[in-house]
């Protein structure tokens, strides 16, 4: 198994631009998420999905949106690209408590 | 609302030295707490959970609820164990994680 793969593995995006960021999981699992990572303010969870067509916001989701069209995959789409959202991006999933990552996409935004 | 917190960003020790990691929580239930490791250039996993009770490269963390804490313990550090340390807790209920801010470890030699 692959376990949790993401793409890409960088990217630079000008302020205004649009991207989505890709995950997909070939584990089954039924819960997915999206996590930000910065600098000394460990993960913070932006959304999460329980299933296929479910999706929920976490503590951060403005700027963001997310969509659950199969088990497998779990994009996470940002419209207008801010300085703010600058930051490494972590996909994750799991069947009970325990989540698996994905290698992580770092997003600059100048 | 839950809350877990790590009061230490860095931390440094010596090869051979004890090293603990603290972790602090807050939950009006009964929570389920995780250790998750990111070495350099890695990608965040599972380092231990206290419903488990095992032992994982040495280190282990014990559940105290009186003082709602799930610090990390190890007794002889080694420089492979120089990583971020994230403590995280679950709602028996749910599937979402809660994550601490992290602690850098450092093993110096």
């Amino acid at each position: 198994n692959a376990g949790v793969t993401q793409t890409p593995k960088f990217r630079i995006l000008k302020i205004g631009q649009s991207m989505t960021l890709q995950c997909t999981q070939d584990m089954n699992h039924n819960y997915m998420y999206w996590y930000r990572q910065d600098p000394g303010m460990g993960l913070k969870l932006i959304y999460y999905s329980v299933g296929a067509g479910i999706t929920d916001k976490g503590e951060v989701p403005n700027g963001y949106n997310v969509s659950r069209s199969t088990t497998e995959d779990f994009p996470l789409r940002l419209e207008l690209a801010a300085p703010s959202q600058t930051s490494v991006y972590f996909c994750a999933s799991s069947v009970v408590y325990e989540q698996y990552f994905g290698p992580g996409t770092r997003l600059t935004v100048t | 609302a839950q809350r877990v917190t790590q009061p230490e960003k860095l931390l440094s020790v010596f090869k051979g030295a004890p090293v603990e990691l603290k972790c602090n929580y807050s939950y009006s239930g009964s929570p389920e707490l995780f250790w998750y490791v990111q070495y350099s250039r890695q990608r965040l996993q599972l380092l231990l959970r206290h419903i488990s009770r095992e032992s994982i490269k040495g280190f282990t963390a014990d559940l105290n609820k009186g003082e709602t804490s799930f610090h990390l313990k190890k007794p002889f550090a080694q420089e492979e164990d120089s990583a971020m340390y994230y403590c995280a807790l679950v709602e028996t209920s749910g599937s979402r994680l809660t994550f601490g801010e992290g602690t850098q470890l450092t093993v110096n030699p």
